[in-house]
């Protein structure tokens, strides 16, 4: 089954504690990208990878890291968690050259609250 | 600076009627328009696109109507059925950034039986 993995689905955690959220996909995808989303609002993305060793800003990159060494993993670090990285984010990933033309998968989301 | 709007938080219809959801945006270099369903618990499904060069565009039950003078977008899901119930989110790229994608705040469709 196609699918796009991410874990944790839910953590509770402590300012300054490092954390990793995992996001894998099967389906050969280049593009990856992390949104996370808040009340009310849309998505607003994070980071977004073309293809492996290939990584770039989106809207709202700060106190985030990404790595793309593999790819079907796109993992978001958390180096130092404060509380207003509290959010619901989401993995998705897409065949080739990001948005444009290809239409996003997206993980079952991670609920991250920071405390 | 939101580049794209969806201006209705939330639409209640009867089922069978039409739905109607909007979307305006800002950037004259967004080429590339989606519209996801997101329901409770779940990350976002893609439902339907449309690119610049296209004013239409029909699947199903559901087309996606763009006018780029007005800078505006709009879903329309004919019949509409209970299970259309979700949140909906219009995103707009631009090929000049393939990689960025920007998305509305997401209208909650409530369909009524």
């Amino acid at each position: 089954e196609a699918q796009v993995t991410q874990n944790p689905r839910y953590l509770i955690t402590v300012t300054g504690k490092k954390l990793t959220v995992t996001c894998s996909q099967n389906m050969n995808h280049e593009y990856m990208s992390w949104y996370r989303q808040d009340p009310g609002l849309g998505l607003r993305q994070i980071y977004y990878s073309m293809n492996v060793e290939v990584t770039d800003k989106g809207d709202v990159p700060e106190g985030y890291k990404v790595s793309r060494k593999e790819k079907r993993n796109f993992p978001l670090i958390l180096e130092s968690p404060s509380p207003n990285q509290t959010s619901l984010y989401f993995c998705a990933s897409s065949l080739f050259g990001g948005g444009v033309g290809q239409p996003q998968h997206f993980g079952d989301g991670t609920r991250l609250s920071i405390l | 600076d939101q580049q794209v709007k969806q201006n209705s938080p939330s639409l209640s219809v009867q089922e069978g009627r039409i739905s109607i959801l909007n979307c305006d945006y800002t950037n004259s270099m967004f080429d590339y328009f989606l519209w996801y369903k997101k329901y409770p618990a779940e990350g976002p499904t893609f439902l339907i696109s449309i690119s610049s060069i296209k004013d239409k565009n029909e699947d199903g039950r559901f087309t996606v109507f763009l006018n780029k003078s007005a800078k505006h977008l709009s879903l329309h899901i004919v019949p509409s059925q209970p299970g259309d119930s979700a949140v909906y989110f219009c995103a707009a790229s631009a090929g000049t950034n393939a990689g960025k994608s920007t998305f509305g705040d997401g209208t909650t469709l409530t369909v009524k039986p």
